[in-house]
């Protein structure tokens, strides 16, 4: 029930092309469900958030999307460039954060 | 503002010892959570300490353990390491602690632990 189910574990997208990462969840309680980026060497750092009594957020080029009856939600990344090559983690909390398994995104001109 | 900083970068130990990360938070913050990241499984709860209290711990054996100190920096760790405790541990540090509303981790790049 904890678990945070991620998919896919890497993607090839084209430059200027739209990545897309899902997430799926079990726990109802979980009540934040942010995404982190993750570069080589470095840590984790938080990308955009949303909560569950809203169903879009867009961030310039990142929107997220929840369905909360689905009980999932994805992370849009329109205009895909190199630089946003990196490992993206899902994640969901109530007292603590839960992250899901990562995604590879690599990103080709 | 200096991020969260982690010593050391990387560590090599052999199995059956022990060892101890250090973890100094961004000023001002009094939470620290620990994660465990291996390729495959993503990041894994360790615990998380507020104001030198455990507030709350993930299912990692008894081996795995932590301390908060007044200042706030934060040490963890693990004794007899065995071979599948190789992989980046990452703090991370917070103003008010997780599950506080929209609460922002800020993490540090890790210490890479690789046990032979």
């Amino acid at each position: 029930q904890q678990q945070v189910k991620q998919s896919p574990q890497s993607l090839i997208v084209q430059k200027g092309g739209i990545s897309i990462i899902n997430c799926a969840y079990e726990n109802t309680a979980f009540d934040y469900f942010p995404w982190y980026q993750q570069f080589p060497g470095k840590g984790p750092a938080l990308l955009i958030a949303i909560r569950p009594d809203v169903s879009e957020k867009k961030e310039g080029r990142f929107t997220i999307s929840f369905n909360k009856s689905a009980k999932q939600f994805s992370l849009h990344i329109m205009d895909s460039q190199p630089g946003d090559s990196a490992t993206y983690f899902c994640a969901a909390s109530t007292d603590k954060l839960i992250f899901g398994t990562g995604t590879r995104l690599q990103v080709f001109p | 503002k200096a991020g969260v900083t982690q010593t050391p970068r990387y560590l090599i130990k052999t199995r059956g010892q022990q060892v101890t990360l250090s973890c100094s938070p961004i000023s001002g913050h009094r939470s620290v959570s620990w994660y465990q990241q291996t390729p495959g499984q993503g990041l894994q709860f360790l615990f998380e300490y507020f104001s030198e209290t455990q507030r709350n711990k993930g299912n990692f054996p008894g081996r795995f353990s932590g301390r908060q100190f007044s200042n706030s920096r934060s040490e963890m760790n693990v004794s007899t390491l065995e071979l599948g405790d190789s992989a980046l541990y990452l703090c991370a540090s917070s103003l008010l602690g997780q599950g506080a509303y929209n609460e922002k981790l800020f993490f540090g790049s890790g210490t890479q632990l690789s046990v032979l």
